[in-house]
């Protein structure tokens, strides 16, 4: 099957510490995306990439740092300098060929405790 | 900066009502206007619209687009309990990124 997957679904962590939120996604497609997700609010981006070994800042990157050493694999790490970091994380992937519909992971909830 | 403004935030309508959603956007170089429903977890796609005035459908759900007037709205009619959820609508850009700048939903609330 198809799809995109976000491991794992719910994050503890205590504050300080650096956490990994882990996205895959088996569609081939190139562009992949992180969103964060607040109460009330939109989904809000906070990296993206659209090729391998490529990724650029979204609205909100300031605490967070990516990577995409495969194609396949986007993770998001939310570093100890993200003042508020508990949300619900959505990774996305698009094809992008024509028009840039996103697909989604079911997201991770971090709660920082 | 692009914007996206959803209305109503929420709503709370009985079954068998219809119901509007309205999305409105302000953005440079628009290219498409998605449509995603949101139950629990990930985002599900509805509708991508690029031209004005052409209708898409899927069931009981319509949607359109002005872009002259810089909005979409989106029809739900006879509402089911499993319609409840929020609705994100979202514009993307022309150009390199072409991200996707979202609005912040209308949650949906559909009572038996």
């Amino acid at each position: 099957d198809g799809g995109i997957t976000q491991s794992p679904k719910y994050l503890f962590r205590k504050e300080g510490q650096n956490v990994t939120l882990s996205c895959e996604q088996n569609l081939n497609h190139d562009a992949m995306y992180w969103y964060r997700q607040d109460p009330g609010q939109g989904l809000r981006l906070i990296y993206y990439s659209q090729i391998v070994n490529d990724f650029q800042k979204g609205d909100i990157a300031e605490g967070y740092s990516v990577s995409r050493e495969k194609k396949e694999s986007f993770p998001l790490t939310v570093t100890s300098a993200q003042k508020n970091p508990t949300a619900f994380y959505l990774c996305a992937s698009s094809d992008r060929a024509f028009y840039n519909e996103q697909f989604f992971g079911p997201g991770t909830r971090l709660t920082v405790l | 900066e692009d914007k996206v403004v959803q209305s109503p935030l929420s709503l709370v309508v009985h079954e068998g009502d219809t119901v509007t959603l309205n999305c409105s956007y302000e953005v440079t170089n628009f290219r498409s206007l998605l449509w995603y429903k949101q139950e629990k977890k990930a985002p599900t796609f509805l509708f991508m619209l690029t031209s004005s005035g052409i209708e898409k459908k899927s069931g009981r759900l319509s949607s359109i687009l002005d872009k002259k007037e810089l909005f979409s709205i989106l029809n739900i009619t006879a509402t089911q309990t499993g319609d409840s959820a929020i609705y994100l609508c979202a514009v993307e850009a022309e150009g390199s990124a072409r991200q996707l700048t979202f609005g912040s939903g209308t949650q949906l609330t559909v009572l038996p």
